[in-house]
Order: C-alpha cells, then sequence, then structure tokens
C-alpha cells in the first residue's frame, strides 16, 4: 500500500515568488492536512481538508491557501513568498470516520526561501 | 489556547537505562498521539491513546494517558541506539478534525 507522496520534495524559491505543493493521501483516504514544520515554531497545523471542502484553518496569513480535488489529492499554495517560510511542509492523510484518527505523513516538502 | 509542553527537550542516555518523557496539555482533551522523527525525515506514528488510563506497548517503548491530569508519559526501558531521535507528542484539538497541537519534541540521544 502507497504511503502520502508529496512533491516535489525539495524545492528552492526567491522572495516574492509563489509556490505551489502536492500531497496525494494513501488510496481511500479522505482527509488531508498541511503541517509547517521550522525549528523556530516546530510543527504548526496548517489547514485540513475533507471531501474538497476546507474543515479547519490554522493560525496563517492569507498568502497560504490551498485546496482538494475529488480524488482527495490536495495541494497548498503559498503566494508573496517571505524568509520566514521557508521549512519543512508535511501533509498527512487519514480515512475520516475511523475511531483512531491516525494520521500518516508523507516525507514532506522542504522549501527554502532566500 | 491549546499549549503542548514536554519535557525534557534534551536528553542523552546511555543504552540499557531508563527514561519516561512528560506531555503536559492544557485543555481537556482524550486523544493523544506520539511520532517518532529522525533528521531530515517525517513522522513515524508510534501511539495512539483515545482514553483515560489508556496504555500501549511497542518493543522498548511505552505510552500512556491520564486525561485528568492531562499528561501523557513515553516510557522507555533499557534503552538501544536506534531509539535515538527526536520525538513529539501531539493532541487532538477537536476531536474527529484531525488538527494536531504538536508538543516542541524531544530530541533524545542514546549512547553506545
Amino acid at each position: 500500500k502507497a504511503g502520502v507522496t508529496q512533491t516535489p520534495r525539495y524545492l528552492i524559491k526567491t522572495r516574492g515568488q509563489q509556490v505551489t505543493l502536492s500531497c496525494s493521501p494513501i488510496s481511500g483516504h479522505r482527509s488531508v492536512s498541511w503541517y509547517q514544520q521550522t525549528p523556530g515554531q516546530g510543527l504548526q497545523f496548517l489547514f485540513e481538508y475533507f471531501s474538497e471542502t476546507q474543515r479547519n484553518k490554522g493560525n496563517f496569513p492569507g498568502r497560504f491557501s490551498g485546496r482538494q480535488f475529488s480524488n482527495s489529492r490536495s495541494e497548498m499554495n503559498v503566494s508573496t513568498l517571505e524568509l520566514g517560510d521557508s521549512a519543512l511542509y508535511l501533509c498527512a492523510s487519514s480515512l475520516f470516520g475511523q475511531a483512531t484518527g491516525e494520521l500518516f505523513f508523507g516525507e514532506g516538502s522542504r522549501l527554502t526561501v532566500l | 489556547e491549546l499549549k503542548v509542553e514536554q519535557n525534557p527537550l534534551f536528553l542523552s542516555m546511555q543504552e540499557g537505562k531508563n527514561y519516561t518523557i512528560y506531555c503536559n496539555y492544557s485543555t481537556t482533551s482524550d486523544r493523544l498521539y506520539w511520532y517518532r522523527q529522525d533528521p531530515g525525515k517525517s513522522l513515524e506514528s508510534l501511539f495512539v491513546l483515545l482514553s483515560n488510563g489508556a496504555v500501549k506497548q511497542e518493543g522498548r517503548l511505552m505510552a500512556s494517558l491520564d486525561t485528568k491530569a492531562r499528561l501523557s508519559t513515553l516510557h522507555i526501558t533499557a534503552a538501544v541506539h536506534d531509539l535515538s531521535a527526536t520525538y513529539f507528542c501531539a493532541v487532538e484539538l477537536i476531536q474527529g478534525a484531525q488538527k494536531l497541537v504538536f508538543g516542541q519534541g524531544t530530541r533524545l540521544t542514546i549512547n553506545p
């Protein structure tokens, strides 16, 4: 069974650019959530999608956005990049409705903003 | 605002020793997760604790949850070098919503 797949794995951007990250969840999983990991702030929740609807959003500026497609694949977009956006962006998927609510994380997309 | 605090944040120990990592959280929740992260890697799920008094064990690791005390522990028995990693606890803020609030992480180094 394939795990959560994130692309690209590494990318370098410059300030002011925008970036789109992609996440393919485990087959059959309908919930996808995104987290940002930085040395200073740790792991922070960005947003969660289920059935193409954003269910929850973290405390991030509007430059951070996302969406989910009908096949449960998700993308997140960061516009007008800032140096502080450099981070590991992790996607997680889960099978909605299961009692455990266990999340399975992808390998992440490491973004460097210069 | 839910806060999740781990201690210690750094732990260096000898192989064969026992130790405990503590995870305190500030609001009511009955779902707590433990993850392991190796350098440059993603998060690996270790335990999902779903109720007060829950205890789970896998190999040399055992996790427990006391929802009344808002405390979870991760106990390491007879540590081995392969357990060196950063360990995170996380609390589910809204049940079923998959929105987790993570602790700062405990960087565990086990020396031969």
